[in-house]
């Protein structure tokens, strides 16, 4: 069975700081897909960014970035110039590569992110 | 844009009642998935299916069933609710062949067994 663990309950930093996220998980797989979501104070998750296992590149989606470290099996997400709007519950999440994609998400308990004006 | 929709926001339901979560997705997606959100615990998987009338188990299975009867729709049963399982339930949806496993969740409905 994989976990996945979130070792920051919370973090609040400053407007326009860069912010890193903590995610460290466990598996015995190979091929994998990560994941960081976004959960907001409307509940809706919205998919951060994503990271295939076998792309050493690390993903890149505007202002948010990740440090994909497969042999340390650490997954961290950076927050670059933090906006208000990025208040948020954060997520980080593992799927086994299935090929069908059928299988479910396991969650890190998440990381409540407070950006202060 | 994918669109999940979930029947209620919030729901407050008596002790031993039978209880019916709805989710409708409307992107043609095979798979669909519950979740159950609770504080300091994160998100746990129910069930899940990957096509009409399958389904399949998650973590958390107990005092739960599902029903898929059309491709877009999956219900998620509370046959005797119990104050146990007042939580925030996500319905999530993805496509089989995207090669991206990428989930794509519902609002939520909040759910109070009293």
């Amino acid at each position: 069975a994989q976990t996945v663990t979130q070792s920051q309950p919370e973090m609040s930093v400053q407007e326009a700081e860069t912010v890193t996220l903590s995610c460290t998980y466990d598996t015995s797989e190979n091929n994998y897909y990560l994941f960081w979501y976004k959960q907001p104070p409307s509940r809706q998750m919205i998919l951060v960014i994503r990271q295939e296992a076998y792309k050493q590149q690390n993903a890149t989606e505007n202002r948010f970035s990740v440090n994909f470290q497969k042999a340390a099996k650490s997954f961290s997400l950076k927050i670059s110039d933090s906006q208000l709007g990025d208040t948020a519950m954060y997520f980080c999440a593992f799927t086994s590569y299935s090929g069908g994609g059928a299988d479910g998400l396991t969650f890190g308990k998440g990381t409540h992110l407070i950006i202060q004006p | 844009d994918v669109k999940v929709t979930q029947s209620s926001r919030y729901l407050v339901k008596r002790t031993g009642e039978k209880v019916f979560l709805e989710c409708v997705q409307d992107m043609d997606h095979e798979n669909m998935f519950w979740y159950r959100q609770d504080p300091g615990l994160g998100l746990r998987l129910i069930y899940f299916s990957y096509d009409v009338k399958m389904k399949e188990k998650g973590d958390i299975p107990e005092g739960y069933s599902v029903s898929r009867e059309k491709k877009e729709r999956f219900s998620l049963i509370l046959e005797s609710a119990s104050t146990n399982q007042t939580s925030m339930y996500l319905c999530a949806s993805s496509l089989l062949t995207s090669g991206k496993n990428e989930q794509y969740f519902g609002p939520g409905t909040r759910l109070t067994v009293t």
